[in-house]
């Protein structure tokens, strides 16, 4: 079974508009973390935000904020104000007991005038 | 913010070759970094984990001996694969692990990626 899911190959979103990326995570750990990365095309992945498992507030960063739904297995991304820089692949990625991170196939995002 | 370089950025050799990747931690020490690889339009994967001072450990499936890791320094971890091929042609990409400010957690910080291109 897929450890995380990101049921959205692509998404498309005008500027200045918000969007939210889809991750949902199967795990029957108690403690976990779950974190989103942006991958531009230049290849580097960069970190955007964290969400503890044990964490009742969700997680925001800016124009980034984490919409943790806890009973679902859900941590979708949302990014508002988009800007024609945020044009890139987004992945979700889990922390279970050890130090590894279980990526998502990732989203790309595209970011229109 | 925290930051972690790759070299070199990108490198062409012949099939037979041997070729180093390093990834380092510019300004923090890591005890522990990942290396991962990346195919075309494909998610991470992830390779072996470094810790310093210690043997690496390795992902099933993964060959040890062809992908030779060495984490001599808290600051710097190196990937040889050894006796390339066309098929280790990929984007290789490094992560330290670093605490998280303000946070009880640790996260990965990722390296730019080196692309590897065996002819």
């Amino acid at each position: 079974a897929q450890k995380i899911t990101q049921t959205q190959p692509g998404m498309f979103v005008q500027e200045k508009e918000a969007v939210t990326l889809d991750c949902t995570y199967d795990t029957s750990d108690q403690s976990y973390g779950l974190f989103w990365y942006k991958q531009p095309s230049s290849g580097e992945m960069i970190f955007l935000i964290y969400q503890g498992s044990y964490d009742e507030q969700n997680a925001t960063e800016g124009r980034y904020s984490l919409n943790f739904q806890k009973a679902r297995k859900s941590a979708n991304l949302v990014i508002s104000a988009s800007q024609l820089g945020d044009s890139a692949m987004y992945f979700c990625a889990m922390r279970e007991s050890t130090d590894k991170l279980i990526f998502g196939t990732g989203t790309r995002l595209q970011v229109f005038p | 913010g925290a930051v972690v370089s790759q070299h070199p950025s990108w490198v062409i050799c012949k099939s037979g070759t041997s070729v180093k990747i390093e990834c380092r931690s510019l300004d923090f020490q890591a005890t522990t970094m990942f290396w991962y690889r990346q195919f075309p339009k494909q998610s991470l994967m992830l390779m072996a984990t470094s810790n310093e001072g210690s043997k690496a450990t390795y992902e099933q499936g993964v060959e040890k001996d062809k992908f030779l890791i060495n984490h001599a320094s808290l600051t710097l971890s190196t990937l040889t694969v050894t006796s390339a091929h066309p098929e280790d042609s990929s984007f290789y990409i490094c992560s330290a692990r670093r605490r998280l400010a303000q946070t009880s957690t640790d996260t990965q910080y990722f390296g730019p990626g080196t692309r590897l291109t065996v002819l």
